[in-house]
Parts: structure tokens; sequence; C-alpha cells
């Protein structure tokens, strides 16, 4: 399969614990976006990389939220000390973007959150 | 008011009609996404388009950028396109960012 593939597919944790999700790209993406989805809405945009560099980072990602694509490659989103309104669907995206022209961003199947 | 909105929120019709969902907008935009989300989470890329009208398949996408506007359209519509529909528009201040409504859940009868 060579689509975007994100792990775990469901996550389950404690208030006040911290959680990592993984999110592997298209091999030949170099922009990978996190976004989060709540019941019943939309996604947000939370970040996005090119490559390694994290290049925008939304108001969303507070303190306790960090992501980091240290070779370009995979991607992880870290959330420490959750809080039960941290649980959402935190999908990843990824794209090949060309001259800065608008891209195709293909989505992976998500991570969902669940925070007791 | 959200930059984008998306009617109707809850469409139920029969098998074999013909569909449409508008998406309205409120800001520049270099690029309209339509993505379709099952239930379970996952999201797959309809259409991208900035200007004009797309077709695929029984799929077709059009966007007014004067009028800001944007319809999807499912001809002979099927049971099997019951999902969420989503309209998402990236800005044309240069960034990445995506723009999500909170889109129109469709459901269709046999």
């Amino acid at each position: 399969d060579t689509g975007v593939s994100q792990n775990p597919r469901h996550k389950i944790t404690k208030r006040g614990q911290n959680v990592t999700f993984r999110c592997d790209p298209i091999s030949e993406h170099n922009r990978l976006y996190w976004y989060r989805q709540t019941l019943g809405q939309g996604p947000e945009f939370l970040t996005y990389f090119q490559n390694e560099a994290q290049l925008e980072k939304s108001r969303l990602l507070s303190d306790r939220f960090s992501a980091e694509r240290p070779k370009g490659s995979f991607s992880t989103l870290e959330i420490q000390r959750t809080e039960q309104g941290d649980s959402a669907m935190y999908l990843c995206a990824s794209s090949l973007s060309v001259a800065g022209l608008p891209n195709e961003q293909f989505f992976g199947p998500g991570t969902r959150l669940t925070v007791l | 008011k959200n930059e984008v909105e998306q009617s109707p929120q809850n469409l139920t019709a029969q098998e074999g009609e013909f569909i449409t969902i508008n998406c309205s907008y409120s800001v520049g935009i270099s690029a309209l996404h339509w993505l379709q989300q099952h239930p379970g989470g996952g999201i797959v890329s309809l259409f991208m388009l900035s200007s004009g009208k797309k077709k695929h398949g029984r799929l077709i996408a059009t966007i007014n950028i004067q009028e800001k506007h944007s319809s999807l359209h499912i001809t002979a519509s099927h049971p099997r396109d019951s999902a969420v529909y989503i309209c998402a528009v990236r800005s044309d201040f240069g960034n990445e960012k995506l723009t999500f409504g909170t889109g129109t859940r469709l459901t269709i009868i046999p």
C-alpha cells in the first residue's frame, strides 16, 4: 500500500498521560500536514512541514502539542498532559509541492484519540 | 461567520436522483477541494479546482470565482455515494492552510 498511513488507528488514554501518533506520508511527497477533527465538524489545520521544516503552526496547537518530521519522511505528533478536550480524530495528509502551485493532499485514515 | 459554508448540512435522496451540494467561501482562494469522508474517518480527495468545471465519472465539480461559490453534483446517485462531503479552500496568501466546511452528510436510499 503506497498511501498515507497512520498509527495507531485508535488510542484511548487517561487524562494527564502523554500520547504520540505517527504518520508515514506517500514516499515522494515533500509536504506533510496535521489536522484535527472533532465530532460533527470539518477538519481544522494544525501544522505542516515542507521536508523537515515546520513552516506553519495553528493557534490551535498549544504548548502541549509538538510535531516533528526529523528526516523529512515520517512525522510524529505528541500531545503532553492530555485533556478530555483533546479527544478527536487526528488526520495526516501529504502532498508533492511543485513550484508553489496548489497541490492535491492525500489523507491518511486518521488516529482516533479518546481521553477518559 | 465561518469562512467556508456548506449547504445543505444533511441530504437524503432516493437512488438515482441528481444531487447538488453547495459551498460558499468568503476569502480569496488559490484552490478549492472537494473531499469525501466515509464512516470511520478516511478522507478521499475528489477534486481540486481553481476555475471552471471538472468531471470524474458521475461526479461533477464547478466553481465560480467571482461569486465565491462551488457546487458538487452527483448524477445517478447510488447508496455507495452515502458519505460526508467536505469543501475546503486554500487561501491565496501563499500558505498551505486548508480551511474546511463542516460537511454535508449525504444518504442515498435504495
